[in-house]
């Protein structure tokens, strides 16, 4: 069965410093790994995906992804955080085999002055 | 925005009684989802629909009806609310072209059952 965790319920890190948010998966198939972030009382909106091809994929608002096959890994990052970043951030997997999107329990990124 | 409308937006409803949330959305996507959220265990996918009158159960299916009689509209019923169904509900929506398609969310149906 499909599986997501982030192991961290929350990332604390200062504006202009880099941050990461941790994502690791479990799949049968190939995996389609995908990121969304999601801000107080709204929908959760796509920030980025790996299908195949590349290990660094980049998305929206300046985040980057990369996929490591060996370590089953998909970390979120950013090279300069923003307080504007502060959300909750959810990293989801696809099985190739279904249709199914599973996610994790999501991490809340706070960034601070 | 992925042309997504949910309603109703925010629910009371009393234990006990039926409960339907509608998803329409104007994309002509052929996968429709439906999701809860609730604090601790993130988005749980309830059931979904890969065409008219085609639809599968996900993880935390129990308690929960769907039915879809046109490619728009994906309507969630809650037979007989319990106050374990407050939660937040997100439609969701794909396209074709397999597994590697974005699903794109609406923006929720806020549901509290007293």
């Amino acid at each position: 069965a499909q599986s997501v965790a982030q192991p961290e319920d929350q990332v604390n890190v200062a504006e202009g410093n880099p941050l990461t948010v941790k994502c690791t998966y479990s799949v049968s198939g190939n995996p389609y790994l995908f990121w969304y972030v999601q801000y107080p009382n709204r929908g959760l909106q796509f920030l980025l995906k790996y299908i195949t091809g590349d290990n660094l994929v980049k998305g929206s608002y300046g985040f980057e992804a990369e996929f490591n096959k060996s370590q089953t890994s998909f970390h979120l990052k950013k090279p300069s955080a923003l307080v504007s970043d502060s959300a909750l951030y959810f990293c989801a997997v696809r099985d190739g085999n279904t249709d199914k999107l599973i996610f994790g329990t999501g991490t809340r990124l706070q960034v601070f002055p | 925005d992925a042309g997504i409308t949910q309603s109703p937006r925010h629910k009371v409803t009393e234990t006990g009684t039926p409960v339907t949330l509608r998803c329409h959305q104007t994309e002509n996507h052929r996968y429709m989802y439906w999701y809860r959220q609730d604090p601790g265990h993130g988005l749980r996918l309830i059931h979904y629909s890969y065409g008219v009158k085609d639809t599968d159960k996900g993880e935390v299916s129990d308690g929960y009806s769907v039915s879809r009689s046109k490619t728009e509209d994906f309507l969630l019923t809650l037979e007989s609310a319990t106050s374990s169904q407050t939660s937040v509900y997100f439609c969701a929506i794909s396209g074709e072209g397999g597994s590697g398609n974005t699903i794109y969310f609406g923006e929720g149906s806020w549901l509290t059952v007293v």
